[in-house]
């Protein structure tokens, strides 16, 4: 079974302070690894598609990452608004799979 | 473009009512998901249409839990009766369909309360 481990759970930082948040993944064969934000009472907002390792992806002052066995998401000089909960899922077939998630806070 | 429509946002009801949830997906999305997310927690998938066709309601808890698509655009989602460990945020999601690449993208979902 897909399984998605995401740390650390919160993280709390600064305005301005860079930081990187993990996710490390089991699948057989993997067909994407998806990056997603959620804002509190909202549905889970697409970031970005990850497909093999090496793969490098930017936007804004978001960046992911992927290797074969997990992904970081790299937020540079964040800002308030950056504050949310990171999804992180799999897909091995068409069901996606999801870590808990990381909550930042980022406090002016 | 529009995104994914559900309604309502918010349902409140109490143990063993029934309760439905509607979903619009995105224009053109051959794909429709049915997730539950509950509180700290990622979403998990109940069910998978293909246009009107449930591919994957391997985690559907078919007891109580039924959903349908119609014309294969837009789906229903209905528990009955409803239990206290029922309440959660129930997605929606959609995307175009056809390969296992696809994007979902999802609404904003509804809150359910079960008292």
């Amino acid at each position: 079974e897909d399984q998605v481990t995401q740390s650390p759970e919160a993280l709390r930082l600064q305005e301005g302070e860079s930081s990187s948040l993990n996710c490390s993944y089991t699948v057989s064969g993997l067909r994407g690894l998806f990056w997603y934000r959620q804002d509190p009472g909202k549905g889970p907002e697409f970031l970005f598609t990850l497909y093999s390792a090496g793969e490098e992806k930017e936007k804004e002052r978001l960046k992911a990452t992927l290797t074969k066995k997990e992904s970081f998401l790299h937020i540079t000089a964040p800002k308030p608004e950056d504050s949310a909960t990171y999804l992180c899922a799999v897909r091995g077939d068409y069901k996606l799979s999801f870590g808990a998630g990381t909550t930042v806070t980022v406090r002016a | 473009e529009a995104g994914v429509v559900q309604s309502p946002r918010y349902k409140i009801i109490e143990k063993k009512q029934p309760v439905a949830f509607w979903c619009n997906p995105i224009s053109g999305h051959n794909t429709l998901y049915w997730y539950l997310q509950n509180l700290g927690q990622g979403p998990e998938l109940l069910i998978r249409y293909e246009n009107e066709e449930a591919v994957d309601d391997s985690q559907l808890p078919k007891d109580r839990f039924s959903a349908e698509r119609l014309k294969g655009v837009d789906s229903t989602l209905k528990i009955q009766p409803a239990e206290l460990g029922d309440s959660a945020v129930y997605l929606c999601a959609s995307s175009r369909g056809g390969s296992s690449t696809d994007t979902q993208y999802f609404g904003p979902g509804t809150r359910l309360t079960v008292l």
